[in-house]
């Protein structure tokens, strides 16, 4: 059984451009969060979508956005980068919303 | 909205020795509980969960019972080894609202095992 998958491993932009971000779920999981995890800190949540339907989100601005696909697999776009949106990107499936959630590996994103 | 408070870190021990890492937390409704562990450069890794009150979640020797009256999740291990270095998230799931199912975390508690 494949676990969730993440691409890019690592990403570097510049301050004002936009970046996409891919997450494949784990076999069997409609449901896919994303948190955001700053160095030294615990993850936030972002949002999570729960077959194809944003289900709830986190306080993040709305230039990050998100979507789901018909096989579960999502993405997170953020738009005009900020330097503070350095971080990894977490991405966790789980069977429906209310399951536990597995994390994939993350996206370390570095804006400059 | 839902809070973590976890023991501060980070906790240095010997290898073979008690561990002890306090988690409590405020949420609404009643949550489910977990301890997730993340090793350096990687992802997180669900390392334990409790559903109700009094329930033991247990996995690797390590234990946490989920206490409703105190709100509190506290992580043990009988005897840690240096494997277990690691970064330890406690983080209740949220039940009910707009963010249901939503996961909080707090800043996380870094644990070195000398040999």
């Amino acid at each position: 059984e494949t676990g969730v998958t993440q691409s890019p491993t690592h990403l570097i932009k510049t301050r004002g451009q936009q970046v996409t971000l891919r997450c494949s779920s784990q076999s069997g999981h409609n449901t896919v969060s994303w948190y955001q995890q700053a160095l030294g800190q615990g993850p936030q949540f972002i949002f999570q979508y729960y077959r194809e339907e944003e289900n709830g989100r986190g306080n993040f601005p709305p230039r990050f956005s998100g979507l789901q696909f018909p096989n579960y697999s999502s993405e997170l776009n953020v738009n005009a980068l900020e330097l503070d949106d350095s971080a990894l990107y977490l991405c966790a499936s789980s069977f429906t919303h209310s399951d536990t959630q597995y994390f994939g590996p993350g996206t370390r994103l570095t804006v400059l | 909205g839902d809070s973590v408070t976890q023991m501060e870190g980070p906790v240095t021990l010997s290898e073979e020795a008690f561990l002890t890492i306090n988690c409590t937390y405020t949420a609404t409704g009643y949550p489910s509980l977990f301890w997730y562990v993340q090793y350096p450069g990687e992802g997180l890794q669900l390392l334990l969960k409790a559903t109700k009150a009094d329930d033991k979640g247990s996995n690797k020797g390590f234990e946490a019972t989920y206490r409703k009256e105190t709100t509190s999740f506290h992580l043990e291990k009988g005897s840690v080894q240096v494997s277990d270095s690691a970064v330890y998230f406690c983080a209740p799931r949220n039940a009910g609202g707009t963010s249901y199912g939503k996961l909080t975390f707090g800043q996380g508690t870094i644990l070195t095992v000398h040999p």
